[in-house]
């Protein structure tokens, strides 16, 4: 089974930062089936980023999600009050039972 | 606007059995797959598995398989999640879900059904 872990476990950065966080997976990904979502306390995850890259609907272009195979970034740049929360990547990759990473929490410094 | 409305918070003893409803309003309702996701402090978020629109194929997790039953009712535009005999373990926030596909992430999030097991 494909286990994913994310770091770090937390970020503390101030508005207008920008954000790098990583999701590696234990096997390749096939056709990069990964998604990252944001969740707010609270409040159910929703989605940004899927097929690795591709921005979900009304997702704002400062969230961007780049790479393949094993490794994964999700960046989030000039970072917003209301861009902070918890955020995990999903593999939902058809050979392997689908699991998230342990998420990312990322706070105002 | 998509719409996934879930039932309310359930208190259950162990052994007891429950079924949690998700019901679905603004869009097709056959353009969606249905799926359930469970989170917890401890594991936090986890699959459980999912289901087509009409109901016809089922894919529980390998870790719910045997102890969750998914199903559809397509009459009321209703997705169901049913337990047999609940545990402790079973205490969560169960989420429901829309994917466009079987190969698909999960677009859209119902608000979450939590769920207290309790002697």
């Amino acid at each position: 089974d494909i286990v994913l872990t994310q770091s770090p476990g937390t970020l503390s950065l101030s508005p207008g930062d920008t954000a790098f966080l990583s999701c590696r997976a234990s096997q390749s990904v096939v056709s990069n089936y990964l998604a990252w979502y944001q969740q707010k306390p609270g409040q159910a995850p929703r989605l940004l980023i899927y097929a690795a890259s591709s921005r979900a609907v009304d997702i704002p272009d400062r969230f961007s999600g780049s790479g393949s195979g094993t490794d994964f970034t999700l960046t989030i740049s000039r970072l917003e009050p209301d861009d902070f929360g918890l955020f995990f990547c999903q593999h939902y990759e058809p050979s392997s039972p689908w699991a998230f990473g342990q998420g990312t929490k990322v706070e105002i410094k | 606007d998509v719409q996934l409305v879930q039932s309310g918070a359930e208190v259950k003893k162990p052994g007891e059995s429950l079924n949690i409803s998700c019901q679905t309003s603004g869009y097709s309702f056959t353009s969606y797959w249905i799926g359930w996701v469970r989170q917890t402090p401890g594991k936090g978020l986890e699959w459980m598995g999912i289901i087509s629109p009409r109901g016809s194929d089922s894919r529980p997790s390998p870790p719910f398989q045997g102890h969750v039953a998914l199903s559809v009712d397509t009459s009321t535009r209703t997705a169901h999640l049913q337990w047999n005999s609940l545990g402790a373990s079973d205490t969560a926030m169960y989420y429901c879900v829309l994917l466009m596909s079987p190969k698909a992430p999960a677009s859209y999030w119902g608000h979450g059904s939590r769920v207290t097991v309790s002697t």
